[in-house]
């Protein structure tokens, strides 16, 4: 079982549409979780940290579920600019903190 | 710059040659990864040196591949004997640990 898992899509979303996705990580001592974004042929970058209580950074909201250990990202009022792959990130201390990266998910908005 | 700066941007070489890529973190990051990306897959973790700390190399593919970091900086991946299925974006990443990295442009290999 791989340590952090995405469902790989894509995910066809209508332009203006609401859109959720998650990622479910299976050890427990996870500590740090984060979403990037990788455009086509683009290396990945920071879309957002995912805190225990829920964040929201404009038109996306992660959540943090550690109990059933999975984080989840929407994205309200897509754009086709929203088009991209979205990985799945989690730090584990024991580790040395290492960042483990899930396989991606991948998201086309459509006019 | 201030980014992590990788060279070559692209390399082509002929299968069975020895490949060398180079990556210049972010000053004072002390954690660097390697990762490798094929055309339209996931992130394939390589290596991962923290510190002064033995690095973690359990996502080396084989023995043809090796990687140094010196004097805590400046980190060479070194790919022996090429094979085609070395193709890739070779993607380096610096942060200070546990907190989210900072991606350099990649170096795009191709193994004729």
């Amino acid at each position: 079982r791989k340590e952090v898992e995405q469902d790989p899509g894509p995910f066809n979303v209508p332009e203006g549409a609401t859109v959720a996705f998650n990622c479910t990580y299976s050890n427990s001592a996870s500590q740090s979780f984060f979403w990037y974004r990788q455009d086509c042929r683009k290396e990945p970058k920071l879309l957002m940290s995912v805190y225990s209580s829920g964040n929201e950074d404009g038109r996306f909201t992660a959540q943090l579920n550690r109990a059933s250990q999975y984080i989840s990202l929407l994205i309200r009022d897509s754009k086709l600019s929203d088009s991209a792959t979205y990985l799945c990130v989690v730090a584990i201390k024991a580790a040395g903190n290492k960042l483990t990266f899930g396989g991606g998910t991948r998201v086309l908005v459509k006019p | 710059g201030a980014g992590v700066s990788q060279s070559p941007s692209n390399k082509v070489t002929e299968k069975g040659k020895d490949v060398e890529l180079r990556c210049d973190p972010i000053s004072g990051h002390t954690a660097l990864y390697w990762y490798r990306q094929s055309l339209g897959q996931g992130l394939e973790f390589l290596i991962y040196f923290q510190g002064n700390s033995a690095p973690d190399k359990s996502g080396l593919p084989s023995d043809r591949f090796s990687a140094e970091r010196t004097g805590g900086s400046v980190s060479t991946l070194t790919i022996q004997r090429t094979q085609q299925e070395d193709s890739a974006v070779y993607l380096c990443a610096s942060s200070f640990p546990g907190v989210p990295q900072h991606f350099g442009d990649g170096t795009r290999l191709s193994i004729l």
